[in-house]
């Protein structure tokens, strides 16, 4: 069945550093591709996303491809801030024959971010 | 509105009593999802409502009773849970495979 693998946390970096969190996937269809962040005690918030192979997404200094050849959505920033300690979920959904997909997440990686 | 409320945020009870979750969207988003979040752990889906009609049980105990009284509202019936059943409980809406939007969700801590 479909998959996703992030790499284990938690991860640690000090303020200004260079942000990647890998992601791969395992998928039949046509995937989307999501990257949700959960801060403490709260709930879930959609990141960023991409619905087709060669699809950047951004927001708030993240970014991801969406790599095909290398089934791949890893996560990006070129500099963090404290402000960004969460964990990151790495998601997919995939739909067939445009039926509504549901969403399968990765393990989720925790990100520490020291000042 | 872009958001989904989920009512109440915290929620404690003994495991003879009954209780409710509530989750609104008006979005006009024809899926609705409930979710169950461990510590630590990733969100794993309960059930999935698409026009108002559950679509997947994901063989949820039965103590566990979704409800879709129409295209806004989710509700989450709890009754005589066990302490294993504690966890945050989200509410999640959408329209399309382009984006889900989740509450805040609910704390809820069987005692």
């Amino acid at each position: 069945g479909d998959s996703v693998t992030q790499m284990e946390g938690p991860v640690t970096l000090s303020e200004e550093a260079f942000l990647t969190i890998n992601c791969t996937y395992t998928a039949t269809g046509y995937p989307s591709l999501f990257w949700y962040v959960q801060y403490p005690g709260e709930g879930l918030q959609l990141l960023l996303k991409a619905t087709k192979a060669d699809d950047k997404g951004s927001n708030k200094g993240f970014e991801a491809t969406y790599r095909k050849e290398t089934t791949s959505f890893h996560l990006e920033k070129g500099s963090v801030q404290v402000s960004d300690s969460a964990v990151y979920f790495c998601a997919l959904s995939d739909s067939y024959g445009g039926s509504q997909g549901n969403l399968i997440f990765g393990k989720g990686t925790k990100l520490s971010v020291k000042p | 509105d872009t958001e989904v409320t989920q009512t109440p945020k915290h929620l404690v009870m003994g495991m003879t009593n009954k209780k409710s979750l509530k989750c609104e969207q008006h979005m006009g988003h024809r899926a609705m999802y409930w979710y169950k979040q461990k510590a630590k752990k990733p969100p794993e889906l309960m059930f999935v409502y698409s026009y108002e009609k559950l679509s997947i049980n994901e063989s949820v105990p039965s103590r566990f009773s979704p409800e879709c009284p129409n295209s806004s509202l989710l509700n989450l019936h709890l009754h005589a849970l066990q302490p294993e059943d504690s966890a945050l409980y989200l509410c999640a809406s959408s329209p399309s495979n382009y984006g889900y939007t989740f509450g805040s969700g609910t704390r809820l801590t069987v005692v």
